[in-house]
């Protein structure tokens, strides 16, 4: 069954630290998809990146970048010297592709992260 | 400008009487998918629509209804709501989930549902 466990509760950082979230996920399809969604205290959910299972590149954007494993079955993100906007939850989440499994997304729990100033 | 809206954005209700939440995309979507959210349970999917006419259940689907009648529209029906469905809800679409793979999800706005 699938599953995206995020440890991290919460997390709090001063300004400029840099800080990881973790994401570890399971499953048993060999094709799958893991997204990273941000949410601000506003309240909207935004898309970060999508990573498809046959891609272990780590990617890089701006002060953001995420660390794909599959070995570790884990998709941790970095923020590199965090800003007090950084501050917002953050969730992973897992698809599996094909229509043979079912067509379910499954979110982590989510991770708190505070800035401080 | 591409979106997905929810209507009502806020509701507070009695137990029992029978509500829908409203969802709309202009993009075309072919999936679409509601979830609630709650304090420490991050997001839950309660039911998805591969396409028109085509849904299925999530992982939460107790107490929801859905239909998909037309591409753009995907309503979330409580035929009697009852208190533990007091949450944060959601709805999403995104292109298709099927063999192609997944494609990131445009959220609505939220739609915080109150039961008493």
């Amino acid at each position: 069954a699938q599953k995206v466990t995020q440890a991290q509760t919460e997390i709090s950082v001063v300004e400029k630290e840099d800080v990881t979230l973790d994401c570890v996920y399971e499953t048993r399809d060999t094709t799958y998809y893991l997204f990273w969604y941000k949410q601000p205290p506003s309240g909207e959910l935004v898309f970060l990146i999508r990573r498809n299972s046959f891609d272990e590149q780590n990617e890089i954007s701006g002060r953001y970048s995420w660390n794909f494993q599959k070995s570790t079955s884990s998709f941790n993100f970095t923020i590199t010297a965090s800003q007090v906007v950084d501050s917002a939850v953050y969730f992973c989440a897992l698809s599996e592709a094909g229509y043979s499994s079912a067509s379910k997304i499954i979110f982590g729990s989510g991770t708190r992260l505070s800035i401080r100033p | 400008e591409a979106q997905v809206t929810q209507n009502p954005r806020y509701l507070i209700t009695v137990t029992g009487k029978k509500l829908t939440v409203t969802c709309s995309q202009n993009m075309n979507h072919e999936y679409m998918s509601w979830y609630r959210q709650d304090p420490g349970l991050g997001l839950r999917q309660i039911y998805y629509s591969m396409n028109v006419e085509v849904t299925d259940k999530g992982d939460v689907p107790e107490g929801y209804k859905v239909s998909r009648k037309e591409k753009r529209n995907f309503p979330l029906i409580l035929e009697s709501p009852s208190p533990n469905q007091t949450s944060l809800y959601f709805c999403a679409s995104s292109l298709s989930k099927g063999l192609a793979g997944g494609y990131e999800q445009f959220f609505g706005p939220g739609t915080r549902l109150t039961v008493l």
